[in-house]
């Protein structure tokens, strides 16, 4: 079973502050995604990447920024957090090969303060 | 631009009741439409996809058909159990970007034994 891990499971944060979620797949796929999750509005794209080294803007990408290292690892840097960026964050895998059927970790709750 | 609305946000029935969760796009051509499941405390999880006119995606015993006509994608099972008490999510992804999905809001289903 394809497995996507994600860290911190919780994080509080403080307004200002520099917050990095990190991500894990060993899957070996070539595509992950970072989304948040709120209450009336479902899941929305933060950002995605297509494989080591590249990134792309989602459907809200203010305020955040993301970095892939390496096939497995996809991290979401927020630089200067505020309190509207309280969700819940989930990390998903996909591949063409899987007809992009998406594969998501358990989520971080992260409160910023 | 590309949009799912789930018009119920909440659905309570008995055991063994059918069940329809609505799903309605607005999308130009022919987006493929997916259905996932959040349970508490994990990541949403692929249900089934349809990517054509009329293809009928299911699984577990939930089913749904991509209407075009009415740009509709509804869930439906014939008989709920307890155990699938968890929310509902519709959601749009298009051709080679299939992993960049848009969301409906959700629906929570709860099934009362």
């Amino acid at each position: 079973e394809a497995a996507v891990t994600q860290s911190p499971r919780n994080k509080v944060a403080v307004t200002g502050g520099k917050v990095t979620l990190s991500c894990n797949q060993t899957n070996n796929h070539n595509n992950m995604y970072w989304y948040r999750q709120d209450t009336g509005h479902g899941l929305r794209l933060i950002h995605y990447s297509y494989g080591a080294g590249s990134t792309e803007k989602g459907d809200i990408p203010d305020g955040y920024k993301a970095s892939r290292p390496s096939q497995e690892n996809f991290s979401l840097i927020l630089e200067l957090a505020t309190p509207s960026q309280t969700s819940v964050y989930f990390c998903a895998s996909g591949d063409a090969q899987f007809n992009e059927r998406l594969f998501f970790g358990h989520g971080t709750k992260l409160s910023v303060l | 631009g590309d949009s799912v609305t789930q018009t119920e946000g909440q659905v309570a029935l008995s055991e063994e009741d059918f069940l329809t969760i609505h799903c309605n796009y607005s999308a130009s051509g022919y987006p493929a439409l997916f259905w996932y499941v959040q349970y508490p405390g994990e990541g949403p999880q692929f249900l089934f996809r349809a990517s054509r006119d009329k293809e009928k995606g299911s699984s577990r015993g939930f089913e749904a058909t991509y209407d075009k006509g009415t740009t509709s994608f509804h869930l439906r099972k014939a008989s709920v159990q307890e155990s699938d008490s968890a929310v509902y999510y519709c959601a749009l992804g298009r051709g080679s970007a299939l992993g960049r999905l848009h969301f409906g809001a959700g629906t929570q289903l709860i099934v009362i034994p």
